[in-house]
C-alpha cells in the first residue's frame, strides 16, 4: 500500500512564484527522499531528509520533515518553467528497505 | 539514465503470452528494483534484489518472477501476460555504500501494452 500521499495532487504557477507539495506518511521512517519525473523520463533524486533532521537545502530546494506529523513539505523557491513536472515523495522503514512511493504531484509552471 | 539502461523501450503483447523485461547496469549496485507506474497508484514495488540470486517480492508480485544471475543484469518477466499488466516499468539501482544519499537512479522506463 502507499506510504506517502502526495498534496495537492497537482498545482499550477505562475513562474518566479513559490511551489510547496506536501506529503504525508502513516509508518515511522528511517529518511524521506523527494525525485522529479518529466514527462515520459524516469525519476531523478532531489534531495534526502533524515528521520532526525528538520530541514534540508539543496540550491532552490527547501525540504522540512515533521516526524510528530509524519508531514513532510518540498518548497521549491523562484519557480521555472522547466520546474514543470511530477514530484514523488518516498520513504524507507530502515536502511536497505526498498522505498515506498506516494502518487506524486503535478506541477506546472507557466511562463 | 546514465549506467542503467533498459530494453525494450516500448513492447506490445498479446494476452497470455510471457514477456521478459532486461535492466541492466554499469555501476556494479548491490542493489536493482522494479516498478510498475500506473496513473493514480504512483509507483509500485514489483521485486527487488540484494545480490546475485537474492530476490524479494513487492507489494505487487503476482504475476511476476525476477531472476539475477548477474550483477548487472536483471529480468523482469510476466509469466502470463494479463490487460492488468499493461504499465510502464521502471528499473532503479542504489548504491549500498553511499546509500540512501544519493537515492535511486532509475532507467527511462518500459511502456509494456497488452492487448
Amino acid at each position: 500500500s502507499q506510504q506517502g500521499e502526495e498534496d495537492p495532487q497537482a498545482l499550477s504557477i505562475q513562474e518566479g512564484e513559490n511551489a510547496t507539495m506536501n506529503c504525508s506518511y502513516k509508518t515511522s521512517i528511517n529518511n524521506l527522499q523527494w525525485y522529479r519525473q518529466n514527462s515520459g523520463r524516469g525519476l531523478v533524486h532531489l534531495i534526502l531528509i533524515r528521520s532526525n533532521e528538520r530541514e534540508k537545502h539543496s540550491g532552490r530546494l527547501r525540504v522540512t520533515l515533521d516526524t510528530s506529523k509524519k508531514s513532510s513539505s518540498l518548497l521549491i523557491t523562484a519557480s521555472r518553467a522547466a520546474d514543470t513536472a511530477s514530484y514523488f515523495c518516498a520513504t524507507d522503514s530502515s536502511g536497505n528497505t526498498p522505498l515506498v512511493f506516494g502518487k506524486g504531484t503535478r506541477l506546472s509552471v507557466i511562463a | 539514465d546514465a549506467g542503467i539502461t533498459q530494453s525494450p523501450r516500448h513492447k506490445v503483447t498479446e494476452t497470455g503470452t510471457p514477456v521478459t523485461l532486461r535492466c541492466h547496469q554499469t555501476e556494479n549496485h548491490r542493489y536493482m528494483y522494479w516498478y510498475r507506474q500506473d496513473p493514480g497508484h504512483g509507483l509500485r514495488l514489483i521485486h527487488y534484489s540484494y545480490g546475485v540470486k537474492d530476490t524479494d517480492k513487492g507489494e505487487v508480485s503476482d504475476g511476476y518472477s525476477v531472476s539475477r544471475s548477474k550483477t548487472e543484469d536483471f529480468l523482469l518477466t510476466l509469466e502470463s501476460a494479463t490487460s492488468s499488466q499493461t504499465s510502464v516499468y521502471f528499473c532503479a539501482i542504489s548504491d549500498e555504500t553511499r546509500q540512501p544519499d544519493y537515492g535511486y537512479t532509475f532507467g527511462s522506463g518500459t511502456r509494456l501494452t497488452v492487448v
